[in-house]
């Protein structure tokens, strides 16, 4: 079984612009959860999405969003990008309350 | 509202001795308790997990946690380090609630191994 799969793995972007990341979980886990790891911290979490719905949201301004599709996969969108936005995003997916699989996440930086 | 503090930001040690990396945790629930890995430029991999069976568990390249419930702690241990056990550590916590599970994640251990 593959694991779970982020694109891109790295991503370059200018001050003001909007990203999109995406991540496919493990096939047979419906929840979806973003996190930000800056460097030297531990990951933040954002968001999680379970069965298409918001289950959680943490404490992110609102250019941050995300949505999960029919297929489990989901997106996680950054609008008016700054240059503290820069970190490593990382997917994980959970089937239940179970232990969390990541993803090897996506490194943006913000310029 | 769940909190994890790791106790220690970076820890060295010489190899083929023992590694103590400690834990307390914070939940208003029954938690659910983790130790991830991650090396350079990786992303977080499973060391081991509690889920409230045995207090003693068992993880992946010789690592054990004991969980103590009266102290709050999750203390990892592996009796004799390896050069390739030099990596990040996370201690994190899980919660079950109805509106969510939200992982929290301790600040980090940094594991320097020397030869």
């Amino acid at each position: 079984d593959a694991g779970v799969t982020q694109s891109p793995t790295h991503l370059i972007k200018t001050r003001g612009q909007h990203v999109t990341l995406r991540c496919s979980p493990i096939s047979g886990h419906k929840s979806v959860s973003w996190y930000q790891q800056v460097l030297g911290q531990g990951p933040q979490f954002i968001f999680q999405y379970y069965e298409k719905e918001e289950r959680g949201r943490g404490n992110f301004p609102d250019r941050f969003s995300a949505r999960q599709f029919p297929n489990y996969s989901s997106e996680l969108n950054v609008n008016a990008l700054l240059l503290g936005d820069s970190a490593l995003y990382l997917c994980a997916s959970r089937r239940g309350n179970t232990e969390a699989f990541f993803g090897q996440g996506t490194r943006l930086t913000v310029v | 509202a769940q909190s994890v503090t790791q106790l220690d930001s970076h820890v060295s040690v010489s190899e083929g001795t023992p590694v103590l990396l400690r834990c307390n945790y914070s939940s208003s629930y029954s938690p659910s308790l983790f130790w991830y890995v991650q090396h350079p430029n990786k992303g977080l991999q499973l060391l081991l997990k509690y889920t409230s069976a045995a207090t003693l568990v068992k993880g992946i390249n010789g690592f054990e946690a004991e969980f103590k419930k009266s102290e709050t702690s999750f203390h990892l241990t592996k009796p004799s380090a390896h050069m390739s056990d030099a990596a990040e550590y996370f201690c994190v916590v899980s919660e079950r609630k109805a509106a969510g599970n939200k992982l929290t994640f301790g600040g980090g251990t940094r594991v320097l191994v020397k030869p």
